[in-house]
Order: C-alpha cells, then structure tokens, then sequence
C-alpha cells in the first residue's frame, strides 16, 4: 500500500508569513510529486510539480524535494488570506499516483 | 478552452438506484482519470484512460462500479446498484501525458444515496 501522509492542519499562519507544508510518502520509486491546491467546494488545481532533488521556485511557492528521506515540501512566501484553503500533495510512481489527505491553511489577515 | 466538463454536478439517488456520471475531457488530452473524494479517505483514483483504453482499474472499490470511454470526448462512471457509502464528490480529470504530469480536474459531481 502506497502512502502520502500529511499534517491534517488546520495550519494557521498571520499574513505577510511565510506557510510551510509537508508531505512524506513511502513508495522509494516514486518519480513525480506535486502540490494541488484545493478551494472548499471547488477541484483541485495543481500549483507546483518537482521531479528532482533540491529546490524549485515559482513566484511565491517553493517546493522542495528530498528523496533519500522521502519528505516533500511547500513553502508559500507573503502569505495572503487567498491562500487559505486545503493543499494536496501527490505522488506519482511508474504506474500508480497517490494523493495525500491535504493540509488546511488558514492566513488570517 | 472550457475545460473539463461534468454532469451532473450534483446527484441525489435511493439506495439501490443506478447512478450514470459523465464527463468530457479537455480536446487533445489522451488521459482520463476518475476519482472520488471524501472526508475519510480522501482523494481516491478509481480508474484511469489512455486512447480511450482503461490502462488501471484497481481503484475501482467494488463491480457494482464500472467506467467506460466510447471516444475521445466522452466517458461515463455507473454504480449500480448504488449504497449510501458511495456517497462522495466524483471528479473526472485529463492529462495530456499520463500519471506523471499535470491533471485538469473538472467541478465534480456531488453524489447524495439516501
């Protein structure tokens, strides 16, 4: 069974913060990862997708991958009460891709 | 583009109803992917399409599930009979390239069985 295990949340943080959310899986050939971020009552939008170690930045979001303890991240700079909503991680093998239950942010202003 | 397009978004059925979802995936993506989502399992595949072929069908929970791609516009998700824990939000999502890349997930389809 192929696990994505996130912190349940809700993570509050103020405005103007930085956000950091985590997200551990347990399949070691997994090659894909991702962040979907999710609105109440909307669909999940993919926000950042990594598929190597280290670091990638897109605007305010970074995602961070580490393989060897098989730990991804995201970290979301000046956070904006815009950014509260649920955020998914997922994880891709050759043939299977696993969601994680989500992490609720909540950015007050 | 309009997206991904499902109906309907909302459905409420009986306990031992058949339920029909249909989507249509964005023009020129050759994967198809169903899922379901709830509170207590979270976001689950059920099945996936590559060409219209369903390529992994191992999320499906039960055979009274079943899903069907007859082209490359259209494709449908049935449970029959329908029980009171399929009740879930059923999102149907496209990908140009598969499992490993990004998914266009449509609004979802908000089932209720009484």
């Amino acid at each position: 069974q192929k696990e994505v295990e996130q912190n349940s949340g809700p993570l509050s943080v103020p405005e103007g913060a930085i956000a950091s959310l985590n997200c551990t899986y347990s399949d070691r050939g997994s090659q894909s990862f991702f962040w979907y971020r999710q609105y109440s009552g909307k669909s999940p939008e993919l926000i950042m997708s990594i598929y190597s170690n280290g670091d990638k930045e897109d605007g305010r979001f970074t995602a961070q991958l580490n393989k060897a303890s098989q730990y991804v991240s995201l970290l979301i700079r000046d956070s904006q009460p815009s950014d509260s909503a649920t955020y998914l991680c997922a994880v891709a093998g050759y043939s299977t891709l696993t969601f994680g239950k989500g992490t609720m942010l909540l950015v007050s202003p | 583009d309009a997206g991904v397009i499902q109906s309907p978004r909302h459905e409420v059925t009986e306990m031992g109803q058949e339920v029909t979802l249909r989507c249509k995936p964005i023009s020129g993506h050759d994967y198809l992917f169903w899922y379901r989502q709830t509170m207590m399992r979270g976001l689950e595949l059920l099945i996936y399409f590559n060409n219209n072929v369903p390529i992994d069908d191992s999320g499906m929970p039960e055979d009274r599930f079943s899903a069907k791609m007859p082209n490359a516009s259209f494709s449908t998700l049935k449970i029959q009979p329908s029980e009171p824990r399929d009740s879930a939000v059923y999102f149907c999502a496209s990908s140009p390239a598969g499992l490993s890349y990004e998914q266009y997930f449509g609004p979802g389809t908000r089932l209720t069985v009484t």
